[in-house]
């Protein structure tokens, strides 16, 4: 069953250094999200992406993070300057609808440690 | 908006017996509701989701859930549970009349299964 694939699975920064994460979403997938959870907490909802723009983003998504698809393949969530509370395991989604209704693949996750 | 109330954080079962994780939500306009489930070192992987029509669903694993309007809950039953089951199990929520956001997610509640 094709999956979605997050790089690395675990990366370690400095606060104040950039950050990128990558992910591969399911390949006739055209509806993309970037989730995240604390430790102890809930996933909660960063930023959807469709035909090269955000759908919709919440108040997490500020100007420390972007989203980009730069080739045909990839999907990548950056932060600009990470900070401590920026540390949490980042799941990459897809779904080849935008219906709610669909359900969403999500990959493994990244988690990103801040120091 | 939507919220999901997973009051339990951790459930302790013996194996072979029965097991409800409980989901409540709140929403002003109707919903979409799904369990995801985490494995240890692994993505969120779809359990059941209930769109319409008969309220109890049957999902992969051996679970189900039921939708109860009135309540306003989802609780996720398996009638027998396996050492395997342990992990984090997750319910979510979409606005059916859709949005690009994506799920509303609970905290989890973490299984363990106990031999």
């Amino acid at each position: 069953e094709p999956e979605v694939t997050q790089t690395p699975s675990h990366q370690v920064t400095q606060m104040g250094q950039e950050v990128i994460l990558r992910c591969v979403p399911i390949s006739n997938h055209l509806y993309f999200y970037w989730y995240r959870q604390i430790l102890g907490q809930k996933v909660e909802f960063l930023v959807s992406f469709y035909n090269n723009e955000i759908s919709e983003k919440s108040e997490i998504f500020d100007d420390q993070f972007s989203v980009e698809r730069p080739d045909g393949s990839n999907f990548t969530l950056k932060i600009r300057s990470t900070k401590l509370e920026d540390s949490a395991m980042y799941f990459c989604a897809s779904s080849n609808s935008p219906n709610s209704y669909s359900p969403l693949h999500f990959g493994n996750g990244t988690r990103l440690t801040v120091t | 908006a939507q919220s999901v109330t997973q009051l339990d954080s951790q459930v302790p079962v013996f194996e072979e017996a029965p097991v409800e994780l409980r989901c409540n939500y709140s929403s002003s306009v109707s919903v979409y509701l799904f369990w995801y489930v985490q494995y240890p070192n692994q993505g969120l992987q779809l359990l059941l989701k209930y769109l319409s029509g008969s309220t109890l669903v049957k999902g992969i694993n051996g679970f189900e859930a039921e939708f109860n309007k009135s309540q306003t809950s989802f609780h996720l039953r398996k009638p027998s549970v396996h050492i395997s089951d342990t992990a984090e199990y997750f319910c979510a929520v979409s606005a059916s009349g859709g949005g690009a956001d994506g799920l509303t997610f609970g905290k989890g509640t973490h299984l363990i299964i106990q031999p």
